[in-house]
């Protein structure tokens, strides 16, 4: 149980793209979607939290406009990466959880998605 | 500022020894989780520890929860190949319900 499908794998496209990924619990129900960004041999770097049916809370330096957050239901979450640019590359893993912000369950993570920008 | 540091960052061991990472917050934590992520793959969760001492065992993987919860330990006892990855610690502070992943320490084990 408790898996969650990230889509797409792998972005590779040009610069001043939009790209967005899909983050979904497919066996649960997923109140609280983290997205997270991690460099190579790096710790995860939390990037924003959404909370199904309200606005994504994002962590300090990170830009809302540029990336957009979508938790529309239970299961889906859905980050758009605006006009792309190579600074933008990066592997960024989504993982969901049962439960609201200060909940202690665990997270379940997505496979993540490694985006290269040309 | 907030910070999860994780000692040491890397380890390279024989197969068979045992290993330890320590983690380390700043402030109180409300709980620990540890993490896996394999080379090339995802965090997979392995374990929860709420409670002030608290220690928790899994096979050959033992977890402690420090008595004053800043601090936790991860123990592998006789390392096999399949342990290598990178374990990560993560936690809720206490004063500002924030979740905060640890640095990670990255274990190889030598056939």
């Amino acid at each position: 149980g408790a898996v969650v499908s990230q889509h797409p794998s792998w972005v590779i496209c040009k610069s001043g793209t939009s790209v967005k990924i899909e983050c979904r619990s497919l066996d649960f129900q997923a109140t609280t979607m983290f997205w997270y960004r991690q460099f190579p041999k790096q710790s995860l770097m939390l990037m924003a939290t959404s909370n199904e049916g309200s606005k994504a809370t994002y962590e300090q330096g990170v830009e809302k406009d540029k990336f957009l957050i979508n938790h529309a239901s239970l299961t889906l979450s859905t980050l758009t990466v605006t006009s792309a640019h190579p600074e933008d590359s990066s592997f960024y893993i989504c993982s969901a959880r049962v439960g609201r912000s200060y909940s202690n369950q665990p997270q379940h993570f997505g496979d993540g998605t490694r985006l290269s920008i040309l | 500022g907030q910070q999860v540091m994780q000692i040491p960052q890397y380890q390279h061991v024989q197969e068979g020894e045992d290993f330890t990472t320590y983690c380390n917050s700043s402030t109180t934590l409300s709980n620990i989780q540890w993490y896996k992520q394999r080379p090339g793959g995802h965090p997979v969760f392995l374990i929860q520890l709420v409670k002030s001492g608290e220690v928790k065992k899994q096979k050959r993987l033992t977890f402690q929860f420090g008595e004053a919860k800043k601090n936790s330990s991860l123990h592998i006892t006789a390392t096999q190949t399949t342990d290598v990855g990178t374990y990560f610690c993560a936690g809720i502070d206490s004063g500002t319900y924030k979740y905060i992943f640890g640095t990670g320490t990255r274990l190889k084990v030598l056939a």
